[in-house]
């Protein structure tokens, strides 16, 4: 059964970092690329970034809202993937899902996502 | 920029047919996915490829896709569909994906 698990979520100052984590299991981790979503209070869906898996380079892809902020990684020795969330900002509260699946493919398995909140 | 353009809200009675509609310039060109998700929980794949069914969804889920509009056409609704659903398109020219999402309410 394919299973992604976040983790990191919390509380956080305005200008701070945090870093979020997905376990996966149920799957060969490094077959797949992987994609993070956000959703903010009341909010729709809004797509985050993702990386694709080390045959096809391991390479990152960021919304324009993130760039330069945000950085995806991969263990996939651990079947881990990784949000590095530098400067964050009070409008980036949302909950965070990771998502099996990038650029051009279906998300097919979604985390159950974790709460980050920017507040003073 | 490519848009993607979903009604707000969509409201039909029990064992009737809803019909979620998600506009796009050419989206009939393009593939497109289709995402449940129930309050408080995260969203589910239910089409994809345009009316690819993943495995355990319900046969009552379908998707066509033709022209400016993708539709997921959801039969025999029952109370349990009421949820969010949202399209999905992948574009080079967007780094927004998603359509705004629409709420189907079971009267």
């Amino acid at each position: 059964e394919v299973q992604l698990v976040e983790s990191g979520g919390g509380l956080v100052q305005p200008g701070r970092s945090l870093r979020l984590s997905c376990t996966a299991s149920g799957f060969t981790f490094g077959d797949y690329a992987m994609s993070w979503v956000r959703q903010a209070p009341g909010k729709g869906l809004e797509w985050v970034g993702f990386i694709r898996s080390k045959a096809y380079g391991g390479t990152t892809e960021y919304a324009a809202s993130v760039k330069g902020r945000f950085t995806i990684s991969r263990d996939d020795s651990k079947s881990i993937a990784y949000l590095q969330m530098n400067s964050l900002k009070t409008e980036d509260t949302a909950v965070y899902y990771c998502t099996r699946g990038g650029h051009g493919d279906r998300l097919d398995y979604w985390g159950q996502g974790t709460l980050v909140t920017v507040s003073s | 920029s490519y848009v993607l353009t979903q009604p707000p809200s969509v409201s039909v009675a029990p064992g009737q047919t809803a019909r979620i509609t998600c506009g796009g310039n050419n989206i009939g060109s393009k593939s497109v996915h289709w995402y449940q998700q129930k309050p408080g929980q995260a969203p589910v794949l239910v089409v994809y490829d345009d009316s690819d069914r993943p495995s355990g969804i319900p046969e009552r889920f379908s998707g066509s896709n033709s022209g400016n509009t993708a539709t997921l056409t959801i039969s025999r609704v029952e109370a349990g569909d009421e949820a969010d659903y949202y399209c999905q398109v992948w574009d080079s020219s967007s780094d927004h994906p998603f359509g705004g999402g629409t709420k189907l309410t079971v009267l």
